[in-house]
C-alpha cells in the first residue's frame, strides 16, 4: 500500500515559468491537502480538496496559484509565473473521509526558482 | 498571526533522559491537537494526538499533556533515543474541521 506520492521531488524553474506539482493520495483517501513550508517557517495550509471540489482555499495566494483534484488522476498544484519567493517545500497530505487525525504526508516537492 | 506557537526552536537532551517539547495556542476554537515528527528530506509523520476533552494521552514513550486553561500543550518523550532526533511540529484543528494549523517546529537533538 503505497503512501502519498509526490513528484517531482525537486523542481527548478526560472522566474516567469510555470511549476506543476503532483500528488497521488493514499489508496482509499478522498481528501487532499497542500501545505507550503518556507525556509525557517512551519507548514502553512494552502488548500483542501476532495475529488472535483475545492473545499477550502483560504491559504492560497490570490494570484498565480491554483489547485485541482480531478475525478481521475493526481491532485495538481499549479504556480504560474513563478517568483523567487515561491521557493519552498510543498507538501501534500491525504486522509480518509471523516478522519482528521493523522494526515499522511508525502515527502514533498522542493521548488527552487532561479 | 501565529495561532500555534512553539517558542523553542531547538532542544538538546541526553539519551535516556526526558525530552519536553512545548506548544502554546491562541485560538479558543481549537479542540484537537496533534504532534508530528519530521526528518530532513521527508514529510511530517503523525505521532500522537489529543482531544480537548482529555488532558493526557499516552502512546508508548510519548505522552501529550493538554492544559486548556493555559492554552498550552506539551509532548514528553521518555526515555529519549538518538532516533528521536528530528523536528517536532505541534498542530491544532477546530470543530472537527480537517484543516490543521501548524507551529514552526522545534528541532530535537538526542545526544548519545
Amino acid at each position: 500500500n503505497a503512501g502519498v506520492m509526490q513528484n517531482p521531488r525537486h523542481l527548478v524553474r526560472r522566474r516567469g515559468q510555470e511549476a506543476r506539482l503532483r500528488c497521488s493520495p493514499m489508496k482509499g483517501h478522498s481528501h487532499v491537502y497542500w501545505y507550503r513550508q518556507l525556509p525557517e517557517e512551519g507548514l502553512k495550509f494552502m488548500v483542501y480538496l476532495q475529488k472535483e471540489n475545492i473545499i477550502d482555499e483560504s491559504g492560497m495566494p490570490k494570484e498565480r496559484f491554483s489547485a485541482e483534484f480531478p475525478k481521475e488522476g493526481p491532485s495538481i498544484l499549479r504556480i504560474q509565473q513563478v517568483v523567487r519567493g515561491d521557493s519552498a517545500a510543498y507538501f501534500c497530505a491525504s486522509s480518509p473521509l471523516g478522519e482528521h487525525y493523522g494526515y499522511t504526508f508525502g515527502s514533498g516537492t522542493r521548488l527552487t526558482v532561479v | 498571526d501565529q495561532q500555534v506557537k512553539q517558542n523553542s526552536p531547538s532542544l538538546s537532551v541526553q539519551e535516556g533522559r526526558i525530552s519536553i517539547l512545548n506548544c502554546d495556542y491562541t485560538n479558543s476554537m481549537f479542540d484537537y491537537f496533534l504532534w508530528y515528527k519530521k526528518y530532513p528530506a521527508e514529510g511530517p509523520t503523525f505521532l500522537i494526538s489529543i482531544s480537548s476533552i482529555k488532558d493526557k494521552n499516552e502512546d508508548g514513550r510519548f505522552t501529550v499533556f493538554l492544559n486548556k486553561s493555559a492554552k498550552h500543550l506539551s509532548l514528553h518523550i521518555v526515555p529519549s533515543q538518538p532516533g528521536d532526533s528530528a523536528v517536532y511540529f505541534c498542530a491544532a484543528s477546530a470543530g472537527g474541521y480537517q484543516k490543521v494549523t501548524f507551529g514552526i517546529g522545534t528541532k530535537l537533538q538526542v545526544i548519545p
